[in-house]
C-alpha cells in the first residue's frame, strides 16, 4: 500500500517568509510525528499527534513553529518568519499503535532551504 | 533526561568484515530501543527493535541486544555486504511515546 508522503520534496524560500509543509500518513495510522534533521545532526523531535488527544508540542523550537492535524489524517507543519537556521530536512512519520507507539514509518522528507 | 549517543562515522569496511556500531542511551523509566536505517535516496526504515532488557533484535543478519546494565544497544553484523552501505540511527522510545535519535553513523562497504 501507499506509504507516508510529504510535499513539497524541496522548498526554497527567503528569510522572513512563511512556509507550510504537508504530511499524508498511512491510512489508519493514529500516531503522527514531525522531526527535523539538520546537517550532521540526528533527528530532532518536534511534535507528536496521537488520535484525538492534545498534541505533544514539547519539541517545537520556538513559537514560529506550529502544526495541526485535520480529521486525524493529514498534517501541516507551518514555520512563520523563516530564519536561515530553519534550513533542514523535515521528516514525518506515522504509526498505527493506539496506546504504545512502536514502529514508525517515515516519509521521504521535505528539504527546506532558507536563503 | 533522555538521549542517545552513537558511534561517530563515517565507517568504511571491506566486504565480509565484521561490523559493530556502538550505541548507548540515557533514559528515565524503561525505554524501547530501535535501530533505523536509511539507504541512499530512501527514507528511514526500521531495521530492528527490542522492548525490554536482554531482548535481542535481529533482521537481515544484523543483531542488537538490549543491555540495561551498560545502557547499550550496539549493532552488529558478522559479514557486511556492499548493499549494507547506509546511514544507521539508534533510537529510544520513552514511556511518553517520544522518540530520541542518535546522530547517525554512515557505513560504506567496499568490494
Amino acid at each position: 500500500g501507499a506509504g507516508v508522503s510529504q510535499s513539497p520534496s524541496n522548498k526554497v524560500t527567503e528569510k522572513g517568509k512563511d512556509v507550510e509543509l504537508r504530511c499524508d500518513p498511512i491510512s489508519g495510522h493514529t500516531a503522527l510525528y514531525w522531526y527535523r534533521q539538520s546537517l550532521g545532526q540526528g533527528l530532532e523531535f518536534l511534535i507528536y499527534f496521537q488520535g484525538n488527544s492534545a498534541p505533544d508540542k514539547s519539541g517545537l523550537p520556538s513559537d514560529r513553529f506550529s502544526a495541526e492535524r485535520t480529521g486525524g489524517s493529514v498534517s501541516t507543519l507551518t514555520i512563520q518568519r523563516t530564519q536561515q537556521e530553519d534550513s533542514a530536512v523535515y521528516l514525518c512519520a506515522s504509526s498505527y499503535q493506539e496506546l504504545v507507539v512502536d514502529t514508525q514509518y517515515f516519509g521521504p522528507g521535505t528539504r527546506l532551504t532558507v536563503l | 533526561g533522555n538521549s542517545v549517543t552513537q558511534m561517530e562515522g563515517p565507517v568504511t569496511l571491506s566486504e565480509e568484515a565484521f561490523l559493530t556500531i556502538n550505541c548507548t542511551y540515557t533514559a528515565t523509566g524503561y525505554p524501547s530501543l530501535f535501530w533505523y536505517v536509511q539507504y541512499p535516496g530512501e527514507g528511514l526504515q526500521l531495521l530492528l527493535k527490542a522492548t525490554k532488557a536482554d531482548d535481542k533484535g535481529s533482521n537481515k543478519g544484523f543483531e542488537a541486544t538490549y543491555r540495561k546494565e551498560t545502557t547499550s544497544f550496539h549493532l552488529e553484523k558478522g559479514s557486511v555486504q556492499v548493499s549494507d552501505s547506509a546511514v544507521y540511527f539508534c533510537a529510544l522510545r520513552n514511556t511518553g511515546n517520544q522518540f530520541y535519535f542518535g546522530t547517525g553513523t554512515s557505513l560504506t562497504v567496499i568490494p
